[in-house]
């Protein structure tokens, strides 16, 4: 599969702590995207990067690519009850039409 | 701000029932497309459309079709519903395949139950 995948399945944290998940993909890649879902609803995108960007910021979120490991990190500082959802890595494989998502990430931050 | 719309947040069918789901963008993007959200599986993409009256399968289009007849609009068919075709179906709409305008924006998903 060329799906990405994402570590680890679940977290749980205590509001204010930093919150960091991984994703690993298998083809190199022309970008990569984070998503995020609530309970119940539609993915919203929140950060893109590209192949030949090592890392990119937008407000609290971080996102690193390392290509040589062919793997991503997001990190979320200074987490918020608000920010509990799941998160879903998104990769768009050199040649490819379309984007591939991982089974995603539950983040819970408890208050 | 783009909005993609879907036809019924809820829906109930019957096996055999030939089920319509619509979805409608309103930010005039070439692509769209299709998914199912089942747990454990993430997302899957079931098809896709690059224009008008163009459709390309993804990676599970058997017992789906679908329809593009005009720009805004992509409609999800199921001819005959399955059980194994209860899911959380999502769709989604891009710009464009490179680079920034390759984010894809969803709609709020229809729960689908098959009885």
């Amino acid at each position: 599969s060329q799906q990405g995948e994402e570590d680890p399945q679940a977290l749980s944290i205590q509001e204010g702590e930093n919150a960091t998940m991984n994703c690993s993909y298998k083809t190199s890649i022309n970008n990569l995207q984070w998503y995020r879902q609530n309970s119940g609803r539609g993915l919203v995108h929140l950060i893109l990067i590209r192949s030949n960007e090592r890392e990119k910021h937008s407000g609290r979120l971080r996102v690193t690519l390392d290509t040589s490991k062919k793997s991503s990190s997001l990190l979320i500082t200074a987490s918020r009850a608000a920010d509990t959802a799941s998160y879903f890595c998104a990769t768009r494989p050199a040649g490819a039409n379309n984007l591939f998502f991982g089974t995603g990430t539950r983040l819970t931050v408890i208050p | 701000d783009v909005k993609v719309t879907q036809s019924s947040r809820y829906l109930v069918k019957r096996t055999g029932e030939k089920v319509f789901l619509e979805c409608v963008q309103d930010m005039d993007h070439e692509n769209m497309f299709w998914y199912r959200q089942d747990p454990g599986l993430g997302l899957r993409l079931i098809y896709f459309s690059y224009d008008v009256k163009m459709k390309e399968k993804g990676d599970i289009p058997e017992g789906y079709s679908v329809s593009r007849e005009k720009k805004e609009r992509f409609s999800l068919i199921l001819e005959s519903a399955s059980t194994n075709q209860t899911s959380m179906y999502l769709c989604a709409s891009s710009l464009r395949r490179e680079g920034s305008r390759d984010t894809q924006y969803f709609g709020p998903g229809t729960r689908l139950t098959v009885l």
